[in-house]
């Protein structure tokens, strides 16, 4: 059984730039979320999605959005990159009628430069 | 609100000997705690859960923690340590809405041979 996949798992933008993060939620899960980590940092939350809706959003702003397709996977899509964007971006699925599993991908590490 | 403090930022120990990393939390209501780890340049996985049931939770790889609410903690431990132990270790809640996990800055271990 697939855990959770997300793709690419390096990058490197421009400043400037827009980019996209895809996830693949486990298998039976139909909810993602998105997390920040900076180095050194713990995981910070950027929004979950549920029914291919904005269910909840951290405290990020509207450069960071998302979306859910019919077979729950996501994207993250960040635009007009800042420097300070570089962080490992993290997927977390989870079954939404079931609050305590959240299975996380190994995540994608963005740089910005 | 909720919030979690981990008492240390790193806790070094030889292998074969016990681990402690401590855990209090802050809540206006009952929580649900998770301890994650995270090795280097990994993603996170789940080490145990605790929701209300049992306060003592097993976990995998020998992991266990103990929930007390008189003390407000909820302390992770290990009879033995095992170098592959060596981690960075997140002592978790949930979020009242049941929709984010909020993470501090985590505990780094580090197991000596």
């Amino acid at each position: 059984d697939a855990g959770v996949t997300q793709s690419p798992t390096h990058l490197i933008k421009t400043r400037g730039q827009q980019v996209t993060l895809r996830c693949s939620p486990k298998s039976g899960h139909d909810t993602v979320s998105w997390y920040q980590q900076a180095l050194g940092q713990g995981p910070q939350f950027i929004f979950q999605y549920y029914e291919e809706e904005e269910r909840q959003r951290g405290n990020f702003p509207d450069r960071f959005s998302g979306h859910q397709f019919p077979n729950y996977s996501s994207e993250l899509n960040v635009n007009a990159l800042l420097l300070g964007d570089s962080a490992l971006y993290l997927c977390a699925s989870s079954l939404l009628s079931s609050a305590y599993g959240y299975t996380f991908g190994s995540g994608t590490r963005l740089t910005v430069v | 609100a909720q919030s979690v403090t981990q008492l240390d930022s790193h806790v070094s120990v030889s292998e074969g000997t016990p681990v402690l990393l401590r855990c209090n939390y802050s809540s206006s209501y009952s929580p649900s705690l998770f301890w994650y780890v995270q090795h280097p340049n990994k993603g996170l996985q789940l080490l145990l859960k605790y929701t209300s049931a049992a306060t003592l939770v097993k976990g995998i790889n020998g992991f266990e923690a103990e929930f007390k609410k008189s003390e407000t903690s909820f302390h992770l431990t290990k009879p033995s340590a095992h170098m592959s132990d060596a981690a960075e270790y997140f002592c978790v809640p949930l979020n009242q809405a049941g929709t984010a996990l909020i993470f501090g800055k985590g505990t780094t271990l580090s197991v000596s041979s």
